[in-house]
Protein backbone atom coordinates (compact mmCIF):
# COMPACT_ATOMS: atom_id res chain seq x y z
CA UNK A 1 0.00 0.00 0.00
CA UNK A 2 1.92 3.10 -1.31
CA UNK A 3 -0.29 5.01 0.84
CA UNK A 4 -1.84 7.45 -2.46
CA UNK A 5 -5.31 6.58 -2.47
CA UNK A 6 -7.85 8.01 -5.77
CA UNK A 7 -11.18 7.68 -6.64
CA UNK A 8 -13.01 6.32 -8.42
CA UNK A 9 -11.31 3.11 -9.24
CA UNK A 10 -13.56 2.25 -12.17
CA UNK A 11 -15.93 5.24 -13.90
CA UNK A 12 -17.94 4.75 -17.61
CA UNK A 13 -19.35 7.62 -18.92
CA UNK A 14 -20.62 8.84 -22.40
CA UNK A 15 -18.73 11.00 -24.47
CA UNK A 16 -19.21 15.16 -23.65
CA UNK A 17 -19.62 13.98 -20.15
CA UNK A 18 -17.68 15.45 -17.59
CA UNK A 19 -16.50 13.53 -14.32
CA UNK A 20 -13.98 13.98 -11.65
CA UNK A 21 -10.94 12.42 -9.80
CA UNK A 22 -10.26 12.52 -6.70
CA UNK A 23 -6.27 12.16 -5.07
CA UNK A 24 -5.79 11.94 -1.40
CA UNK A 25 -1.64 12.33 -1.01
CA UNK A 26 0.53 10.18 1.70
CA UNK A 27 0.19 11.94 4.75
CA UNK A 28 2.83 14.63 4.73
CA UNK A 29 3.31 14.81 1.02
CA UNK A 30 2.76 18.59 -0.45
CA UNK A 31 3.48 17.45 -4.43
CA UNK A 32 0.65 15.86 -6.45
CA UNK A 33 0.96 14.64 -10.01
CA UNK A 34 -1.18 13.41 -12.47
CA UNK A 35 -0.29 11.18 -15.06
CA UNK A 36 -2.47 9.50 -17.59
CA UNK A 37 -1.58 6.58 -19.25
CA UNK A 38 -3.59 4.91 -22.32
CA UNK A 39 -4.12 1.15 -23.20
CA UNK A 40 -0.68 -0.77 -23.30
CA UNK A 41 1.39 2.87 -23.46
CA UNK A 42 3.83 4.78 -21.24
CA UNK A 43 2.58 7.07 -18.09
CA UNK A 44 2.32 10.62 -19.70
CA UNK A 45 2.84 13.85 -17.00
CA UNK A 46 -0.35 16.10 -17.14
CA UNK A 47 0.23 18.59 -14.43
CA UNK A 48 2.13 18.71 -10.74
CA UNK A 49 0.89 21.09 -7.57
CA UNK A 50 3.12 21.81 -4.58
CA UNK A 51 1.31 22.68 -1.53
CA UNK A 52 -1.60 24.38 -3.57
CA UNK A 53 0.31 25.81 -6.11
CA UNK A 54 0.47 24.15 -9.69
CA UNK A 55 4.23 23.31 -10.34
CA UNK A 56 4.22 21.77 -13.54
CA UNK A 57 2.73 21.24 -16.57
CA UNK A 58 2.67 18.61 -19.34
CA UNK A 59 0.74 17.55 -22.30
CA UNK A 60 -2.75 18.59 -20.42
CA UNK A 61 -5.72 19.33 -23.01
CA UNK A 62 -7.18 22.43 -22.35
CA UNK A 63 -10.43 20.45 -21.66
CA UNK A 64 -8.75 18.95 -18.44
CA UNK A 65 -8.20 20.90 -15.35
CA UNK A 66 -7.12 20.43 -11.77
CA UNK A 67 -6.74 21.47 -8.20
CA UNK A 68 -5.49 21.18 -4.90
CA UNK A 69 -7.08 21.97 -1.70
CA UNK A 70 -6.11 23.40 1.54
CA UNK A 71 -6.07 20.08 2.76
CA UNK A 72 -3.61 18.68 0.13
CA UNK A 73 -5.82 16.45 -1.41
CA UNK A 74 -6.37 17.11 -5.73
CA UNK A 75 -8.92 16.79 -8.12
CA UNK A 76 -8.74 16.00 -11.76
CA UNK A 77 -10.98 17.53 -13.66
CA UNK A 78 -12.27 16.23 -17.43
CA UNK A 79 -14.85 17.64 -19.09
CA UNK A 80 -15.95 17.47 -23.05
CA UNK A 81 -15.01 13.55 -22.81
CA UNK A 82 -14.12 12.01 -25.80
CA UNK A 83 -13.74 8.27 -26.80
CA UNK A 84 -9.86 9.22 -26.74
CA UNK A 85 -9.37 9.76 -23.14
CA UNK A 86 -10.43 6.17 -22.03
CA UNK A 87 -7.19 5.79 -19.77
CA UNK A 88 -5.95 4.86 -16.73
CA UNK A 89 -5.01 8.28 -14.51
CA UNK A 90 -2.69 8.05 -11.61
CA UNK A 91 -2.11 10.05 -9.31
CA UNK A 92 1.60 9.79 -7.45
CA UNK A 93 2.66 11.80 -4.49
CA UNK A 94 6.00 12.99 -3.19
CA UNK A 95 7.46 14.56 -0.06
CA UNK A 96 9.20 17.83 0.75
CA UNK A 97 12.10 18.44 -1.09
CA UNK A 98 14.41 16.57 -3.33
CA UNK A 99 14.56 13.39 -0.39
CA UNK A 100 14.87 10.24 -2.20
CA UNK A 101 13.23 11.16 -5.89
CA UNK A 102 10.77 8.71 -5.35
CA UNK A 103 6.93 9.28 -6.40
CA UNK A 104 4.17 6.64 -4.70
CA UNK A 105 1.58 5.75 -7.16
CA UNK A 106 -2.04 5.26 -6.21
CA UNK A 107 -4.06 2.51 -8.11
CA UNK A 108 -5.11 4.93 -10.50
CA UNK A 109 -8.57 5.57 -11.94
CA UNK A 110 -9.73 3.92 -14.84
CA UNK A 111 -11.89 6.00 -17.47
CA UNK A 112 -13.96 4.53 -20.05
CA UNK A 113 -15.79 6.61 -22.31
CA UNK A 114 -18.38 5.76 -24.43
CA UNK B 1 13.01 18.36 -22.11
CA UNK B 2 14.33 14.65 -21.34
CA UNK B 3 13.46 11.62 -23.55
CA UNK B 4 13.87 7.97 -22.60
CA UNK B 5 13.61 5.51 -24.76
CA UNK B 6 13.47 1.42 -24.50
CA UNK B 7 13.65 0.07 -27.49
CA UNK B 8 12.47 -3.65 -26.61
CA UNK B 9 8.70 -3.49 -26.88
CA UNK B 10 8.57 -7.24 -25.71
CA UNK B 11 10.74 -9.74 -24.08
CA UNK B 12 10.47 -13.02 -22.85
CA UNK B 13 12.66 -15.64 -20.85
CA UNK B 14 12.27 -18.89 -19.37
CA UNK B 15 12.11 -19.15 -15.83
CA UNK B 16 15.22 -19.29 -12.90
CA UNK B 17 17.13 -17.57 -16.04
CA UNK B 18 18.40 -14.07 -16.60
CA UNK B 19 17.07 -11.13 -18.73
CA UNK B 20 18.16 -7.72 -19.42
CA UNK B 21 16.17 -4.75 -20.46
CA UNK B 22 17.46 -2.23 -22.17
CA UNK B 23 16.76 1.74 -21.65
CA UNK B 24 18.85 5.22 -23.01
CA UNK B 25 17.64 8.74 -22.22
CA UNK B 26 18.52 11.87 -23.19
CA UNK B 27 19.44 14.78 -21.15
CA UNK B 28 21.35 17.55 -20.73
CA UNK B 29 21.43 17.91 -16.73
CA UNK B 30 23.77 16.84 -14.52
CA UNK B 31 22.16 15.59 -11.75
CA UNK B 32 19.07 13.26 -11.78
CA UNK B 33 17.60 10.09 -10.81
CA UNK B 34 16.78 6.69 -12.70
CA UNK B 35 13.92 4.66 -12.08
CA UNK B 36 12.51 1.27 -13.04
CA UNK B 37 9.13 0.72 -12.32
CA UNK B 38 6.98 -2.90 -12.45
CA UNK B 39 3.75 -2.77 -13.66
CA UNK B 40 1.92 -5.85 -13.28
CA UNK B 41 -1.59 -7.10 -14.61
CA UNK B 42 -3.11 -5.35 -11.84
CA UNK B 43 -1.34 -1.90 -13.03
CA UNK B 44 -0.08 -0.98 -9.77
CA UNK B 45 2.93 1.11 -9.89
CA UNK B 46 5.87 -0.33 -8.04
CA UNK B 47 9.10 0.82 -7.55
CA UNK B 48 11.98 -1.74 -8.59
CA UNK B 49 15.13 -0.08 -8.23
CA UNK B 50 16.50 3.60 -8.03
CA UNK B 51 19.72 4.87 -9.37
CA UNK B 52 21.58 8.37 -8.47
CA UNK B 53 23.05 9.88 -11.04
CA UNK B 54 26.60 10.84 -8.77
CA UNK B 55 26.75 7.60 -7.62
CA UNK B 56 29.21 5.32 -9.87
CA UNK B 57 28.03 2.83 -8.40
CA UNK B 58 25.70 0.61 -9.65
CA UNK B 59 22.47 0.10 -7.75
CA UNK B 60 20.97 -3.43 -6.46
CA UNK B 61 18.01 -4.54 -4.97
CA UNK B 62 18.20 -8.35 -4.47
CA UNK B 63 17.59 -10.09 -8.24
CA UNK B 64 17.72 -6.73 -9.89
CA UNK B 65 20.49 -4.98 -10.57
CA UNK B 66 21.10 -2.24 -13.29
CA UNK B 67 23.81 -0.91 -15.54
CA UNK B 68 24.39 2.67 -15.31
CA UNK B 69 26.79 4.17 -18.05
CA UNK B 70 26.25 8.00 -17.26
CA UNK B 71 28.15 8.76 -20.46
CA UNK B 72 26.21 6.56 -22.75
CA UNK B 73 23.10 7.52 -20.96
CA UNK B 74 22.32 4.23 -20.74
CA UNK B 75 20.60 2.32 -17.92
CA UNK B 76 19.41 -1.13 -18.23
CA UNK B 77 17.61 -3.68 -15.87
CA UNK B 78 19.02 -6.78 -15.05
CA UNK B 79 16.95 -9.52 -13.41
CA UNK B 80 18.24 -12.93 -12.63
CA UNK B 81 16.65 -16.11 -11.38
CA UNK B 82 13.86 -14.69 -13.29
CA UNK B 83 10.03 -15.89 -11.61
CA UNK B 84 6.77 -15.89 -13.07
CA UNK B 85 5.65 -13.18 -10.96
CA UNK B 86 8.18 -10.77 -12.14
CA UNK B 87 6.06 -10.81 -16.02
CA UNK B 88 4.97 -7.01 -15.92
CA UNK B 89 5.45 -4.10 -18.02
CA UNK B 90 8.64 -2.39 -17.18
CA UNK B 91 9.04 1.63 -17.14
CA UNK B 92 12.46 2.82 -17.33
CA UNK B 93 12.18 6.74 -15.93
CA UNK B 94 14.39 9.74 -15.24
CA UNK B 95 13.62 12.71 -12.67
CA UNK B 96 15.83 15.72 -12.99
CA UNK B 97 16.74 17.46 -9.72
CA UNK B 98 15.38 20.93 -9.71
CA UNK B 99 13.59 23.15 -7.05
CA UNK B 100 10.23 22.50 -9.81
CA UNK B 101 9.58 19.07 -8.09
CA UNK B 102 10.22 15.47 -8.79
CA UNK B 103 8.46 15.01 -11.90
CA UNK B 104 9.39 11.96 -13.69
CA UNK B 105 9.76 11.13 -17.38
CA UNK B 106 8.99 7.89 -18.43
CA UNK B 107 9.90 5.76 -21.32
CA UNK B 108 7.02 3.70 -23.72
CA UNK B 109 7.86 0.49 -21.62
CA UNK B 110 8.76 -3.45 -22.12
CA UNK B 111 6.16 -6.18 -21.37
CA UNK B 112 8.20 -9.06 -19.74
CA UNK B 113 7.06 -12.49 -19.80
CA UNK B 114 8.63 -14.91 -17.75
CA UNK B 115 7.66 -18.47 -19.09
CA UNK B 116 7.60 -21.94 -17.05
Amino acid sequence: DSGVTQTPKHLITATGQRVTLRCSPRSGDLSVYWYQQSLDQGLQFLIQYYNGEERAKGNILERFSAQQFPDLHSELNLSSLELGDSALYFCASSGRGWGTGELFFGEGSRLTVL
Amino acid sequence: AQTVTQSQPEMSVQEAETVTLSCTYDTSENNYYLFWYKQPPSRQMILVIRQEAYKQQNATENRFSVNFQKAAKSFSLKISDSQLGDTAMYFCAFMKQNNAGNMLTFGGGTRLMVKP
